[in-house]
């Protein structure tokens, strides 16, 4: 089955640093990567994901890359804001089979900007 | 509707009691998802369906655990003789691919 190992667990920055988290995965058949933001009470929300047929994916301040070979995947958020503070997750959902899609999440990484 | 809902947002049980969780996917979605998520922010897979069949149920301790997604009817997870263990908060996400999964805000349950 997938594994996936996420990086730091805790990371602290000031505001309008970056902050980069790193993820690796087991299953070199997995195609999709995607990352959630979970706020204290609530859901994961997807913010970005990135599919294994491109490199690179961004969206505003926030960017995702994809190293296949190396099968490990990081997200990258520019100019933090405090806002940004919360637990965010990768995940690798399984290739094929009858456990397609099920997600494997990361240990989750707890993201704190201070003002 | 345009987010997936979850019903309740709180639900406290006695150990041994019944407790039942309601998830409505977005519109249009085929697929959802049950996770549950325990201290330390670790999810586990439970299930998932594809409209109402069963795709892949090997997170699921059947022995106490059921799962239904009907037509025209919100899906829901059913757990039998609540544990302690149990205590957890429970998400449904719905996809329309099996790979984009949206969450909703989840369904926190304490056995007492």
């Amino acid at each position: 089955g997938e594994n996936v190992e996420q990086h730091p667990s805790t990371l602290s920055v000031q505001e309008g640093d970056s902050a980069v988290i790193k993820c690796t995965y087991s299953d070199s058949a997995s195609n999709y990567f995607p990352w959630y933001k979970q706020e204290l009470g609530k859901g994961p929300q997807l913010i970005i994901d990135i599919r294994s047929n491109v490199g690179e994916k961004k969206d505003q301040r926030i960017a995702v890359t994809l190293n296949k070979t190396a099968k490990h995947f990081s997200l990258h958020i520019t100019e933090t804001q405090p806002e940004d503070s919360a637990v965010y997750f990768c995940a690798a959902p399984h290739a094929g089979g009858t456990s397609y899609g099920k997600l494997t999440f990361g240990q989750g990484t707890i993201l704190t900007v201070h003002p | 509707g345009e987010e997936v809902a979850q019903t309740p947002k709180h639900l406290v049980r006695g150990e041994g009691q019944k407790a039942k969780l309601y998830c409505a996917p977005i519109k249009g979605h085929s697929y959802v998802f049950w996770y549950q998520q325990v201290l330390k922010n670790e999810f586990k897979f439970l299930i998932s369906f594809q409209n109402e069949n069963v795709f892949d149920e090997t997170g699921m301790p059947k022995e106490r655990f059921s799962a239904k997604c009907l037509p025209n009817s919100p899906c829901s997870l059913e757990i039998q003789a609540t544990k302690l263990e149990d205590s957890a908060v429970y998400f449904c996400a719905s996809s329309p691919s099996a790979n984009e999964q949206f969450f909703g805000p989840g369904t926190r349950l304490t056995v007492l």
